[in-house]
């Protein structure tokens, strides 16, 4: 249990144009799903968080209008990265919290490569 | 903004020997995790230790947690190749789990030689 799956895998997008990520939970129910973005060889950084029905909240810095979040249903969060430009090329990464052992863990999906060219 | 760091930063191991990550904090906690990164994946939840924890096992992992330090170490035992990865920890900052978010460590890059 406790999969979380993120499509496309891979993605290869020219200047300017829009690409979306999709997160799933496959076998729960999330109210509260996470986007991060993280470069190469570095930690992952919260870009915002993505709630169920409402709207998304962004980390500072990160801008609302070109990372555009809709959490339209229990289980799936979808992530656009709009006019995209060569520095938003990244590997982007969902999350959702289970309940297990009376404690919550966060459980991430495999991540989207995004190249922007 | 980063919360923990681990040390060391790499760590480079023969097959079989124990591999020791540390983690260090700054806030105070309600739950500790660690996760596993193969290169260019996601990431796979290794354990979970709850703040007035102060081991868990799990396998070959053990975790310890010092909240008076704000520290935790993660040891793999026994260690294989397969092993080889970048190691994270997270921590959630708020007294109650379910919608804060996790702050991340920069990470251990660990290879284990065969």
């Amino acid at each position: 249990g406790a999969v979380v799956s993120q499509h496309p895998s891979r993605v290869i997008c020219k200047s300017g144009t829009s690409v979306k990520i999709e997160c799933r939970s496959l076998d729960f129910q999330a109210t509260t799903m996470f986007w991060y973005r993280q470069f190469p060889k570095q930690s992952l950084m919260l870009m915002a968080t993505s709630n169920e029905g409402s709207k998304a909240t962004y980390e500072q810095g990160v801008e609302k209008d070109k990372f555009l979040i809709n959490h339209a249903s229990l289980t799936l969060s979808t992530l656009t990265v709009t006019s995209a430009h060569p520095e938003d090329s990244s590997f982007y990464i969902c999350s959702a919290w289970v309940w297990r052992e009376s404690a919550y863990e966060q459980y991430f999906g495999p991540g989207t490569r995004l190249t922007v060219t | 903004s980063q919360q923990g760091e681990e040390d060391p930063q790499a760590l480079s191991i023969q097959e079989g020997e124990n591999a020791t990550m540390n983690c260090s904090y700054k806030t105070s906690i309600n739950n500790l995790q660690w996760y596993r990164q193969n290169s260019g994946r996601g990431l796979v939840h290794l354990i979970l230790i709850r703040s007035n924890e102060r081991e868990k096992h799990s396998g070959r992992l053990r975790v310890t947690l010092d909240t008076s330090k704000k520290s935790s170490s993660l040891l793999i035992t026994a260690s294989r190749a397969a092993d080889t990865a970048s190691y994270f920890c997270a921590t959630d900052a708020l007294p109650q789990g379910g919608s804060e978010k996790l702050v991340f460590g920069k990470g251990t890059k660990l290879t284990v030689n065969p």
